[in-house]
C-alpha cells in the first residue's frame, strides 16, 4: 500500500523566499505524480504533472522533481508571493490497476508574510 | 473549456438521510473519480467511473455509491448519513491519466 508523507506540514516564509517542499512515497511502482494546491474550502487546482519516466517539469516560477529510487518528489517555488499561501498536495496514480485512483500526501500548508 | 462542475456547493443534512451529490466533467472526459476530504483522514479515494462502468473502488462501506450517465456526468449518493460523513467531497475528471486530473470546487457536507 503506498504511503505518502509531506514534509513539513505547515511552513511560514517572508515574501521574496525560495521554498522547497518534500513529498516521500514508499512504493515506487508509480504511473505519475500531480502536484495541486488547495485554497481553504475549495478544490484542488493542478500545478504539474511529472510521468514515471520524467525527472522534472517547470511552470513558471515553480519546479518539481521527481527521483523514484529515492522515493522522493519535491516541489521548488521561486521567489513566493503572498498569493502562493495555501495547502500543496502531491498525489500518485499507481502503475497498477490501470484506472484512475490517486493517493494524495498529508499536505503542506504554506503561508507567504509580507 | 468549462472546467469541473459540482453541484450543490453546500449542503447541510440530518443523520440518517440520504444525500446526492452531483458532478459534470470536462467535455471529452470519460473517468470521473470522487474524493472525500476531511482533516483527520485528509483526501481518501470513493470511487471511479468509467464510460458508465465504476472502475475502481476505495475502501469506503456500502452506503458509498455512485453512476455515471452516458454523457459521462456523475452522481454520488450517501445512505443513512452519519455524522462523520461530514466533509468536502471533491470529484475529479481526466482524459487518460496521461494527462491528470482536474478537479471541482467541491460540494461541503455538513451532517448534524
Amino acid at each position: 500500500k503506498q504511503e505518502v508523507t509531506q514534509i513539513p506540514a505547515a511552513l511560514s516564509v517572508p515574501e521574496g523566499e525560495n521554498l522547497v517542499l518534500n513529498c516521500s512515497f514508499t512504493d515506487s511502482a508509480i504511473y505519475n505524480l500531480q502536484w495541486f494546491r488547495q485554497d481553504p474550502g475549495k478544490g484542488l487546482t493542478s500545478l504539474l504533472l511529472i510521468q514515471s519516466s520524467q525527472r522534472e517539469q517547470t511552470s513558471g516560477r515553480l519546479n518539481a522533481s521527481l527521483d523514484k529510487s529515492s522515493g522522493r518528489s519535491t516541489l521548488y517555488i521561486a521567489a513566493s508571493q503572498p498569493g502562493d499561501s495555501a495547502t500543496y498536495l502531491c498525489a500518485f496514480s499507481p502503475w497498477a490497476g490501470g484506472g484512475n485512483k490517486l493517493t494524495f500526501g498529508t499536505g503542506t500548508q504554506l503561508k507567504v508574510e509580507l | 473549456k468549462a472546467g469541473v462542475t459540482q453541484t450543490p456547493r453546500y449542503l447541510i443534512k440530518t443523520r440518517g438521510q440520504q444525500v446526492t451529490l452531483s458532478c459534470s466533467p470536462i467535455s471529452g472526459h470519460r473517468s470521473v473519480s470522487w474524493y472525500q476530504q476531511t482533516p483527520g483522514q485528509g483526501l481518501q479515494f470513493l470511487f471511479e467511473y468509467f464510460s458508465e462502468t465504476q472502475r475502481n473502488k476505495g475502501n469506503f462501506p456500502g452506503r458509498f455509491s455512485g453512476r455515471q450517465f452516458s454523457n459521462s456526468r456523475s452522481e454520488m449518493n450517501v445512505s443513512t448519513l452519519e455524522l462523520g460523513d461530514s466533509a468536502l467531497y471533491l470529484c475529479a475528471s481526466s482524459q487518460d491519466r496521461n494527462y491528470g486530473y482536474t478537479f471541482g470546487s467541491g460540494t461541503r457536507l455538513t451532517v448534524v
